[in-house]
Formats: structure tokens, C-alpha cells, sequence
């Protein structure tokens, strides 16, 4: 399966200002997600990252404040806008290949963790 | 639209001793099931996966899950627990079928006592 690199692994942020985590997968991959993992909480999806195109947005997540990008099949960027303690998180980068027994069978990368203060 | 419920946030087992994470799961069209492992530090790793075919799943690690339509559920087994067992172990599901949104239980921290 994909190897899934993520960066940074962990930051501590000041409220109102903006980080961008970068994804990269060591192979080409069709589909490319940032979920958000809080404790005691399951995986939430936030969007799928669609290349050459928008990504698309769960419901409770705007682009606004998480504007994705997707430049090409192996590599994603999530950016958390105008921070506060709420986004404080892990932030997990994942990726879906066709291939892959025709199931819905997602690799992660090791994840983002942000403190907001 | 799926959704997962995994009993216990928190399970305690003697070294030696059997596993048994509960999942069950809520779907309106046939599913696919999947247990994911994730070490500290670490993303989540694929540990089995339910599709079609044969109901009893085999995973890596000496796991394996039953799907029990009747009972809706994906229980995830381990006659011995081992120490690099300890971990949190997340159940999923998805509606069959080319890619579909997977969904997530809240997971369950696995500790192994010595």
C-alpha cells in the first residue's frame, strides 16, 4: 500500500493565525481525505481533495476555513484558517487507491497535531 | 448512511488472555466492515476487512472478525493477547461498491496487563 508522509507532525499556534499542512503520498493515488481526529471522538471526514478540481466538504466544513488544495495525484495540502483553541486536533491526511481489492480501503499518514493557544 | 458503534472506550486484558472488541454497525445497504489498528504516534493501519464471501475474516496479528448480519455486528478477536497489542483499535464501515465515505467508530484503547 501508499506510504503517507506528513508535515509538520506537530506545531503549537497562536489564535488567528493560519497553518497549512502539506501530504505526500510515494505513489500516484485516486483519492486523497483529511480527517480530523479528536480524543474521545471518532475520525471525522472534513473533504475529499479532488484533483484539478474543488475539494468537497463535509457538512459542519467550509472552504473558508479549510481550504485544500490538490496539485497533482500525490500530494494534498489542508490549511487551517484563523485558529482557535477549538481546531486544536490531529489532523490525518489519507488516500484511497482503485486497486485496492475494489473496497474502500484508506491509508494514513501518521497525522498533524496542532495546539491552538 | 452508515454509522458504528463500539462498545467500551477502554479494555483491559492479562497478557495470554482472549480479545474481544466489540463493533456494531447500522447501514442501510450491504456493508463493508474494516478494523484499523493505530499505534501511538502513528496513523492508522489496516487490520481486516469484511467485503463479500466468507462471514469469518482474518487479519494481521493473529486477528480476525466475524460478520453477523443477523446481529449486525464485526467483533474483533485475538486468543492471546500480546503486549504489541496495546493500542487503539478503530471499526468502520461504508456502503459497498466502487469508493464510498467510511465512517468511524470512536474507538477502543486496548491496554495489556503483564
Amino acid at each position: 500500500s501508499a506510504v503517507i508522509s506528513q508535515k509538520p507532525s506537530r506545531d503549537i499556534c497562536q489564535r488567528g493565525t493560519s497553518l497549512t499542512i502539506q501530504c505526500q503520498v510515494d505513489s500516484q493515488v485516486t483519492m486523497m481525505f483529511w480527517y480530523r481526529q479528536q480524543p474521545g471522538q471518532s475520525l471525522t471526514l472534513i473533504a475529499t481533495a479532488n484533483q484539478g478540481s474543488e475539494a468537497t466538504y463535509e457538512s459542519g466544513f467550509v472552504i473558508d476555513k479549510f481550504p485544500i488544495s490538490r496539485p497533482n495525484l500525490t500530494f494534498s495540502t489542508l490549511t487551517v484558517s484563523n485558529m482557535s483553541p477549538e481546531d486544536s486536533s490531529i489532523y490525518l491526511c489519507s488516500a484511497a487507491r482503485d486497486t485496492d481489492s475494489g473496497a474502500n480501503v484508506l491509508t494514513f499518514g501518521a497525522g498533524s497535531r496542532l495546539t491552538v493557544l | 448512511a452508515q454509522s458504528v458503534t463500539q462498545l467500551g472506550s477502554h479494555v483491559s486484558v492479562s497478557e495470554g488472555a482472549l480479545v474481544l472488541l466489540r463493533c456494531n454497525y447500522s447501514s442501510s445497504v450491504p456493508p463493508y466492515l474494516f478494523w484499523y489498528v493505530q499505534y501511538p504516534n502513528q496513523g492508522l493501519q489496516l487490520l481486516l476487512k469484511y467485503t463479500t464471501g466468507a462471514t469469518l475474516v482474518k487479519g494481521i496479528n493473529g486477528f480476525e472478525a466475524e460478520f453477523k448480519k443477523s446481529e449486525t455486528s464485526f467483533h474483533l478477536t485475538k486468543p492471546s493477547a500480546h503486549m504489541s497489542d496495546a493500542a487503539e483499535y478503530f471499526c468502520a464501515v461504508s456502503a459497498s461498491g466502487g469508493y464510498q465515505k467510511v465512517t468511524f467508530g470512536t474507538g477502543t484503547k486496548l491496554q495489556v496487563i503483564p
